[in-house]
């Protein structure tokens, strides 16, 4: 059964590094989302991709997040400088196209920030 | 006032027990409804998935959407400790992001 791939699956950093997560999707998938979760929280969409383009990022902080899908394929997604408040689980995930409401999650990394 | 509420539990029921699992939300131009399970240190994974108002069914599971009253639930029949987990609910628009609830953690005892 295809799955999102993702790593790493955990990361521990110092604040102020710098820390990059991998995802790749389910081959075919157009969409791809990059989700955080705060422990005990849902999930919170902090970017989403069609094909190579950012179709939302209203909810990543910019001055600290960048994310990228260059080939419209796998996709990465950077904090630089890591901030304590940062610490949780990033999940990406990825539907078949922009209509699709089916997500597919990853197992996701989680982050933890000292 | 969050979008979607949910009740964070924790909720233990016995094995064999049917439970019921809610969710409320507040804008009335959500029209996707989706269950996802989710176990510790894992991504969610998709339970169920309804377009608009109604019931759909599936195996043990069964989703329930009343769009009148902004509420949706996911009923569990004869629950076993494999469906220890935590449970999301999760709306949208329609080509729009997903929103999700804040989880309601179920444990089933043997």
């Amino acid at each position: 059964e295809a799955e999102v791939a993702q790593s790493p699956r955990y990361k521990i950093t110092e604040k102020s590094q710098a820390v990059a997560f991998w995802c790749d999707p389910i081959s075919g998938h157009a969409t791809l989302y990059w989700y955080r979760q705060i422990l005990g929280q849902g999930p919170e969409l902090l970017v989403q991709f069609q094909d190579e383009s950012v179709v939302d990022d209203s909810q990543l902080p910019k001055d600290r997040f960048s994310a990228e899908r260059l080939k419209g394929v796998d996709s990465t997604l950077k904090i630089q400088p890591a901030e304590l408040g940062d610490s949780a689980m990033y999940l990406c995930a990825s539907s078949q196209d922009r209509g699709d409401e089916k997500l597919f999650f990853g197992s996701g990394t989680q982050l933890s920030v000292l | 006032q969050k979008e979607v509420e949910q009740d964070p539990g924790p909720l233990s029921v016995p094995e064999g027990a049917i439970v019921s699992l809610n969710c409320t939300y507040s804008n009335s131009a959500f029209q996707y409804f989706m269950w996802y399970r989710q176990y510790s240190r894992k991504g969610p994974e998709l339970l169920m998935y309804t377009y608009s108002s109604g019931n759909k069914e599936d195996g043990r599971f069964t989703a329930q959407v009343d769009k009148s009253s902004k509420y949706i639930s996911l009923f569990i029949r004869d629950s076993q400790p494999s469906d220890s987990a935590t449970y999301l609910c999760a709306m949208s628009m329609g080509a729009q992001k997903l929103v999700f609830g804040q989880g309601t953690r179920l444990t089933i005892n043997p």
